[in-house]
């Protein structure tokens, strides 16, 4: 398997344009985290799924931001209107959820740029 | 708050040299992992404990898991250029089986 592949690897916008970032999952992984990682705040969980249903959006830091996990082979995550604040890198992560002490696999990440 | 507070939050040193990093909570886990961000990349499981005064050995990486279930450390022998990186310790919180991280250590060892 590939692991977990995140696309684009690096993304530069302008402030107020829309942004998606994409992820496809260990394929048998029924578990799907985003995380956002700042040398401010460290890696925070945004959001996780659990076959294909969002369990946990608390992390989402506001209105901006969505994900959506229409498959289990795939989810992205959006951010609408883009500010310089969101930048960041973003990492996607699986795991074989249910259960406990399981390894979550992360993608390479995006790092996401708002100028 | 931070639900795990990681010390120190930054350390370099000298390939060869030995250390220990901390992983610090108010909290009980059932258990904890340990594990280490390159850069560039994600981070990669090291290890998982889950018993009060165990310990587990990677090599070079010496593993503690506190009696009380609230915190770990990390010790590494003869430190190499090839550890630099960012250690990161993690609970699986609230069993909702979301993973949840400490801002980490950033170590750099020199050659």
């Amino acid at each position: 398997d590939a692991g977990v592949i995140q696309s684009p690897r690096h993304e530069v916008t302008e402030m107020g344009q829309e942004v998606t970032l994409r992820c496809k999952p260990i394929s048998g992984h029924n578990s799907l985290f985003w995380y956002r990682q700042t040398m401010m705040r460290g890696l925070e969980l945004l959001i996780y799924f659990n076959n294909n249903v969002p369990i946990d959006d608390s992390g989402m830091p506001e209105d901006r931001f969505s994900a959506k996990m229409p498959n289990a082979s795939f989810s992205t995550l959006k951010i609408q209107p883009s500010e310089p604040r969101d930048s960041a890198v973003y990492f996607c992560a699986s795991s074989l959820g249910g259960r406990r002490n399981t390894e979550a696999f992360f993608g390479q990440g995006t790092r996401l740029t708002v100028v | 708050t931070q639900l795990l507070e990681q010390s120190p939050q930054f350390l370099s040193i000298q390939e060869g040299e030995n250390l220990t990093v901390y992983c610090n909570s108010s909290s009980v886990f059932s258990s904890l992992q340990w594990y280490r961000q390159e850069p560039g990349e994600g981070p990669v499981l090291l290890v998982t404990v889950v018993t009060g005064g165990e310990v587990k050995k990677l090599k070079r990486l010496t593993f503690q898991f506190g009696d009380a279930r609230k915190d770990s450390s990390l010790h590494i022998t003869a430190a190499q250029p090839g550890d630099t990186g960012l250690y990161l310790c993690a609970v699986d919180n609230t069993g909702g089986f979301k993973t949840i991280f400490g801002a980490g250590t950033r170590l750099f060892v020199k050659a």
